[in-house]
């Protein structure tokens, strides 16, 4: 069975400091993951994902995130926090195992960055 | 380039009565489509998923029904709105297949009254 665990439901920041947003993940199959970052009222935007390929993954925005497979870990990292980074990130696991490519999300966590 | 429409964006409805909200896709062919909800402090749970033309599965049992009348077009309606329908309503789409990302609409804020 597959599912994601988001570690933490709000992590603060401060602005020019670097930002770990955890996630660990149980899959039955080679998953996939994804993570996605919605701002207030907007729809999900996919800031990277990994597939596979490079274990570490570089996305949008600056963020990159890390697929350990012995720890079962897709931790999303950025150097240097902006304020614009303020949001709530999905961590995100798709389905291998099926055609459907079916998702299954982590509660999410929300990033307060301060000035 | 691909595109995904959603519409309405807000909509605040009276308990009993009927809801369409629309979503379409530019730029592919036969893709996968999803509706999922989020409400408040919870996370995005699947509604419903079609992978062609008047396939449509659902994955919880509730107030609320989809269509696909055409292969980029994806509704999702209610005859009568319960309170509980209140929340974040998201499409989505991706190209067929396994590992194939999904992307998401802007979303629509329903609130029933």
């Amino acid at each position: 069975a597959q599912s994601v665990t988001q570690l933490d439901s709000h992590v603060s920041v401060s602005e020019g400091t670097p930002v770990l947003l955890r996630c660990n993940y149980s899959s039955s199959y080679s998953p996939s993951l994804f993570w996605y970052v919605q701002h207030p009222n907007k729809g999900l935007q996919l800031l990277l994902k990994y597939t596979s390929a490079a274990t570490l993954v570089k996305g949008i925005n600056g963020f990159e995130a890390e697929f350990k497979k012995s720890e079962t870990s897709f931790h999303l990292t950025k150097p240097s926090a902006h304020m614009s980074d303020a949001a709530e990130y999905f961590c995100v696991v798709s389905d291998g195992g099926s055609t459907l490519g079916r998702l299954y999300f982590g509660r999410g966590t929300q990033l307060t960055v301060w000035p | 380039s691909q595109t995904i429409h959603q519409w309405p964006a807000t909509l605040v409805q009276p308990v009993g009565s009927p809801l369409s909200l629309e979503c379409t896709v530019e730029g592919t062919s036969n893709p996968n489509l999803y509706w999922y909800r989020q409400a408040a402090g919870r996370g995005l749970q699947l509604l419903f998923y079609s992978v062609g033309i008047g396939q449509i599965s659902s994955e919880v049992p509730q107030n609320l029904s989809a269509s696909r009348p055409q292969d980029r077009q994806f509704i999702l309606s209610s005859k009568k709105l319960l309170l509980s329908d209140s929340g974040f309503y998201l499409c989505a789409w991706s190209n067929s297949g396994a590992r194939n990302t999904i992307y998401f609409g802007e979303g629509s804020w329903l609130t029933v009254v």
